[in-house]
């Protein structure tokens, strides 16, 4: 059957570390992922778009990893803050054209300071 | 400012009403969608909708219905034949190409008692 897994419901990581939140998923061949930040009561907001030919992405104290190999994307937040504290969530973007992306769950990342 | 608006923010309504929500966009896309999420489940998709007056069911469309009527808008109705009504609905939208991101409202926590 087709899952898309993020690792963990809820991380916690000391100010100052650096955050990797892991997306795999199976039976599913994406032409891309994206990632989202969603904070309590509201919708979710885009962070970064990474395509199936791309390995990595930067965007500032963001970094996104796309193995098509392993089926996985790791998202690495560094020098974490409190602010950072939000629900990530991972999207496939499947290879049918316009299909609707596919969410993981979320993983609730708790930044302690 | 160009953004995508859903009302209202909560919403209380008795079992066996039906009830509509509204989600308006003015960022010219073409794309519309509703998620219901609940805790724990992450996003899943109940209809979307490409082009005016075209829509398709999601994973969950049974006991919900859509209109698009207008590219701006897209409202839902609750009806009462969904089991589970309670929970918190976002709506988003996107432009036609495939792999833009979406754009989410704040969504609407509708709770039914």
């Amino acid at each position: 059957s087709q899952k898309i897994e993020q690792n963990s419901e809820a991380l916690n990581i000391q100010e100052g570390k650096t955050a990797t939140l892991t997306c795999n998923y199976t039976n599913y061949s994406p032409a891309y992922l994206q990632w989202y930040r969603q904070d309590p009561g509201r919708g979710p907001v885009f962070l970064l778009l990474i395509r199936e030919n791309e390995k990595e992405k930067r965007k500032e104290r963001l970094k996104v990893t796309f193995d098509t190999t392993l089926k996985q994307s790791l998202f690495h937040i560094t020098a974490s803050q409190p602010a950072d504290s939000a629900t990530y969530l991972c999207a496939l973007g499947l290879r049918l054209g316009n299909t609707p992306l596919v969410f993981g769950k979320g993983t609730r990342l708790s930044v302690i300071a | 400012d160009g953004g995508i608006t859903q009302s209202p923010k909560y919403l209380f309504r008795k079992e066996g009403q039906n009830v509509t929500l509204s989600c308006e966009q003015n960022l010219n896309h073409d794309a519309m969608y509703w998620y219901r999420q609940d805790p724990g489940q992450g996003l899943r998709l109940i209809y979307y909708s490409q082009i005016v007056n075209d829509f398709q069911k999601g994973d969950i469309a049974e006991g919900y219905s859509v209109s698009r009527e207008k590219k701006e808008s897209f409202p839902l109705t609750v009806t009462s034949a969904q089991k589970n009504p309670t929970a918190f609905y976002l709506c988003a939208s996107k432009t036609g190409t495939d792999n833009s991101p979406l754009h989410f409202g704040n969504g609407t926590r509708l709770t039914v008692t």
